[in-house]
């Protein structure tokens, strides 16, 4: 089936740093969608990319589309502590929906 | 509030038991999924269903079975097959392709 390879697979950053974090497949995908995820909750959703190519941002986070529809990144900028979690990527085709392994961040305050 | 409302929280099941788990959507949303999360893993698709009736299988189907005769509900059962049953379950849905994908806080299933 497809896969998403992920990485970092966890970063351990001091606060106010940059963070970058990558998905990259051997499918094309539609659609690309980031989430968040803390212990024992749901992921929730921080950003969707719907066209390759397309740059998007929410607060201090900016994702990517790549233009080949294989890959996108995530960028967290000025780190702070409650950043701390796990971050997964998602690649949409049709209406499948597959996730990369995760990264963990974790924030030095 | 619209939104995907998973049932237990916590569920415990003896060895050799079949247990169902809920989830339930307000969205009006086509399509559902379900995923297994096991400890510093990734999300593995179990079963998804974009449209009442209908649901085909993911990567990890075996020992596990679904229905989805109504839009808003799509119940997962853990039956006696699957040999690892311990794991966070997690259901999502969405409109349609190419669409957003929205999550329930998750069941936590351990084997007792």
């Amino acid at each position: 089936g497809q896969q998403l390879n992920q990485s970092p697979q966890s970063m351990f950053i001091q606060e106010g740093e940059d963070v970058s974090m990558n998905c990259t497949s051997s499918s094309i995908f539609n659609t690309w969608l980031w989430y968040k995820q803390e212990p024992g909750e749901g992921p929730v959703l921080l950003i969707a990319l719907y066209k390759a190519g397309e740059l998007t941002s929410n607060g201090r986070l900016t994702a990517q589309f790549g233009i080949t529809r294989k890959d996108s990144f995530l960028n967290i900028s000025a780190s702070i502590p409650s950043d701390v979690g796990i971050y997964f990527c998602a690649g949409q085709w049709g209406n499948k929906l597959v996730f990369g392994a995760g990264t963990i961040l974790r924030v030095k305050s | 509030d619209g939104g995907i409302t998973q049932s237990p929280k916590y569920l415990f099941r003896k060895e050799g038991q079949n247990v169902t788990l809920s989830c339930e959507q307000n969205l009006n949303h086509d399509a559902m999924y379900w995923y297994r999360q096991d400890p510093g893993q990734g999300l593995r698709l179990i079963y998804y269903s974009q449209i009442v009736n209908d649901f085909q299988k993911g990567d990890i189907a075996e020992g596990y079975s679904v229905s989805r005769e109504k839009k808003e509900s799509f119940p997962l059962t853990v039956t006696s097959a699957q040999k690892n049953p311990t794991a966070f379950y997690l259901c999502a849905s969405n409109p349609g392709p190419h669409s957003e994908a929205f999550f329930g806080q998750g069941t936590r299933l351990t084997v007792v």
